[in-house]
């Protein structure tokens, strides 16, 4: 079955520096992937999605890139503030349309 | 605009006590519905899924249930609990016919079972 990685667990990054939160995919045959931000006790929230047929995308201050080759998928977040510290999901549809996330990096930002 | 309403917010429950947990989406017709469960510090596991009144597909065998008795309301149930179901409880939906689209979330329910 498909499945979903994410590199590191935790994340610690300076204020004001950029983030890059990584993440692996087993199926070739995904065509849709989604960025997702949970605050402690709270519900993931979406901040950015991304479909095959393109490489990058971007936001406001987040970029998602898309390696369809090695399967790859990154979230960058230029100057990183306080606020950004959560947990980051990565997530992708299942081959049955099923939405399946990544196990989650924390993302500690240092004043 | 669309919202989703999941309570309570916290919730401590007796092992072997029942559980009624509600979701209700307002602002669009017919969604897919979904009961998420998130241990502490994992990801996210889909529990069941519904794409219209009494339509109820469950992903993982367990002693959960699901119902979805009118179009935005979703309710995940227990009859007895087990120390097991203690985790966090999230619903979510997303548009009606959509395949591949994003799933929106409410803000969960923190269930301790003692």
């Amino acid at each position: 079955g498909e499945s979903v990685g994410l590199h590191l667990p935790t994340l610690s990054v300076q204020e004001g520096d950029n983030s890059i939160i990584n993440c692996a995919y087993s199926n070739s045959a995904s065509d849709y992937f989604i960025w997702y931000k949970q605050e402690s006790g709270k519900g993931p929230q979406f901040i950015i999605d991304i479909r095959s047929n393109m490489d990058k995308r971007q936001g406001q201050r987040v970029t998602v890139l898309l390696n369809k080759t090695v399967k790859h998928l990154s979230l960058q977040i230029a100057a990183t503030q306080p606020g950004d510290s959560a947990v980051y999901f990565c997530a992708l549809f299942s081959n049955t349309g099923k939405l399946i996330f990544g196990q989650g990096t924390t993302l500690q930002v240092k004043p | 605009s669309q919202t989703i309403h999941q309570w309570p917010a916290t919730l401590v429950q007796p092992v072997g006590s029942p559980l009624s947990l509600e979701c209700t989406v307002e602002g669009t017709s017919n969604p897919n519905l979904y009961w998420y469960r998130q241990a502490a510090g994992r990801g996210l596991q889909l529990l069941f899924y519904s794409v219209g009144i009494g339509q109820i597909s469950s992903e993982v065998p367990q002693n959960l249930s699901a119902s979805r008795p009118q179009d935005r309301q979703f309710i995940l149930s227990s009859k007895k609990l087990l120390l097991s179901d203690s985790g966090f409880y999230l619903c979510a939906w997303k548009g009606p016919g959509t395949v591949n689209e994003k799933l929106f979330f409410g803000s969960g329910t923190q269930l301790s079972v003692l």
